[in-house]
């Protein structure tokens, strides 16, 4: 059963550290995004990746906030420096056609 | 992409039909009605989606009018782990916003023993 993976599941850091979210997406997929769970805002697209290469990325704040997708089997969302305003549950997924996506179980990280 | 306007919640006696409505009456001729649920501390979780016709898959049915401004969602035999949040979204494929699938609020159904 083909899942989408993410590590790590829970990540609690202080103000300033650097944070790595990884996800594995499911292979052959060739779509991948990252989407970011809070209670105010709910579920809000940060960036995507198509064939490896970033389509989107506006909803990103981009000064501390990087995506990558160094290759097939793994994309990574960067946080540098945190904040604690960043405390959020952000979820991966993967998929073919845009609106069909498998979604990961999320990484909940706790900024203080 | 189309807003839509789903209730805030819902609650459903086990066993029993739930019927999950959703309104889009700005949806656009390229926009289908996708469904997606959320149980607690999961991820979304896609459910089912269509353009103009009814469609039926092994987890649920979606209804949408002939005038596509509203659908319906059933779940033909609701179980406690049905509890979640629906979400209804209009989404165009290959549109101007790609992946951009935009979750609102969506439904909290209780499924009540």
């Amino acid at each position: 059963d083909a899942r989408v993976t993410q590590t790590p599941r829970h990540k609690v850091t202080e103000m300033g550290q650097e944070v790595t979210m990884r996800c594995q997406p499911i292979l052959g997929h060739n779509t991948v995004f990252w989407y970011r769970q809070t209670m105010m805002q709910g579920l809000e697209l940060l960036a995507y990746f198509r064939n490896r290469a970033p389509l989107d990325d506006s909803g990103m704040p981009k000064d501390r906030f990087s995506a990558e997708m160094p290759d097939a089997t793994l994309a990574t969302l960067k946080i540098q420096p945190s904040e604690p305003r960043d405390s959020a549950v952000y979820f991966c997924a993967s998929g073919f056609l845009e609106g069909e996506q498998f979604f990961g179980p999320g990484t909940r990280l706790t900024v203080l | 992409d189309a807003k839509t306007t789903q209730p805030p919640s819902m609650d459903c006696a086990e066993g029993r039909a739930a019927n999950l409505p959703c309104n889009h009456s700005t949806i656009s001729g390229n926009e289908y009605v996708y469904w997606y649920r959320q149980i607690h501390s999961q991820g979304p979780q896609y459910i089912i989606h269509g353009l103009k016709n009814n469609e039926t898959n092994e987890m649920a049915s979606l209804i949408i009018t002939e005038d596509r401004k509203s659908s319906t969602l059933i779940l033909p035999h609701a179980t406690l782990r049905d509890t979640a949040v629906y979400y209804c979204i209009a989404f165009e494929m290959g549109g101007g916003s790609q992946g951009n699938l935009i979750f609102g609020k969506g439904t909290k159904l209780s499924v009540k023993p």
